[in-house]
């Protein structure tokens, strides 16, 4: 089976640092995204891991543990435009089409 | 500039109604895929095109249609089959497997 596990919803403070985390079961495994979408908008792509380890982009860091099933979204100095929905999504092994697997996202809302 | 246009951003049907979401990119790109996104859930596939004058069905294909007449469209309809339709429709396209998505803006289909 596929599943993607991630929180609902997180709150966090403005200048702080949040961490989102996503666990995934799939068939196989060929990467793993993140994208940001505001509420009514189209997301935006984040990051792409597709080996272990830390990817830096500015205050955006994405890490992935391919054994363990697991990736995490750090974002630093969080600033309010940041409160939107993050969505982690796995590439599948033997991907025909290009098809990615969502996970139903997590809500972050940055307070002042 | 290269981009995803999908229209109309917001749409109204009444039960029994067929009704047409347009999908329109100039990113070259081969593959287009239809998502929906309903509240609190991830976005789920229902249709996907890797090249014209073909497509496959996504997770969620009943009550849906598609063509891929041109490389640069790529309309969904939503037939009065579909039982459920209220949702946001994402239209995303794919340069290569494993690759970054792009996105449209979305269009908010409601029955009334």
């Amino acid at each position: 089976g596929q599943n993607i596990d991630q929180p609902t919803e997180m709150t966090a403070t403005e200048g702080a640092i949040v961490q989102i985390n996503c666990t995934y079961q799939t068939s196989g495994f060929n990467g793993l995204f993140w994208y940001q979408q505001h509420a009514g908008e189209a997301p935006t792509f984040l990051s792409y891991n597709v080996l272990d380890g830390l990817e830096e982009k500015g205050r955006f860091s994405s890490f992935l543990s391919r054994s363990k099933g697991y990736s995490y979204l750090l974002l630093k100095e969080l600033q309010m435009k940041d409160s939107a929905s993050y969505l982690c999504a796995v590439s599948p092994l033997y991907n025909q089409g290009g098809k990615l697997i969502f996970g139903q996202g997590t809500e972050l809302s940055v307070k002042p | 500039d290269g981009g995803i246009t999908q229209s109309p951003k917001y749409l109204f049907r009444k039960e029994g109604q067929n009704v047409t979401l347009s999908c329109e990119q100039n990113l070259n790109h081969d593959a287009m895929y239809w998502y929906r996104q309903d509240p609190g859930q991830g976005l789920r596939l229902i249709y996907y095109s890797q090249i014209v004058n073909d497509f496959q069905k996504g997770d969620i294909a009943e009550g849906y249609s598609v063509s891929r007449e041109k490389k640069e469209s790529f309309p969904l309809t939503v037939t009065s089959a579909q039982k459920n339709p209220t949702a946001f429709y994402l239209c995303a396209t794919l340069r290569d497997t494993n690759t970054e998505a792009f996105f449209g803006q979305g269009t908010r289909l409601t029955v009334v």
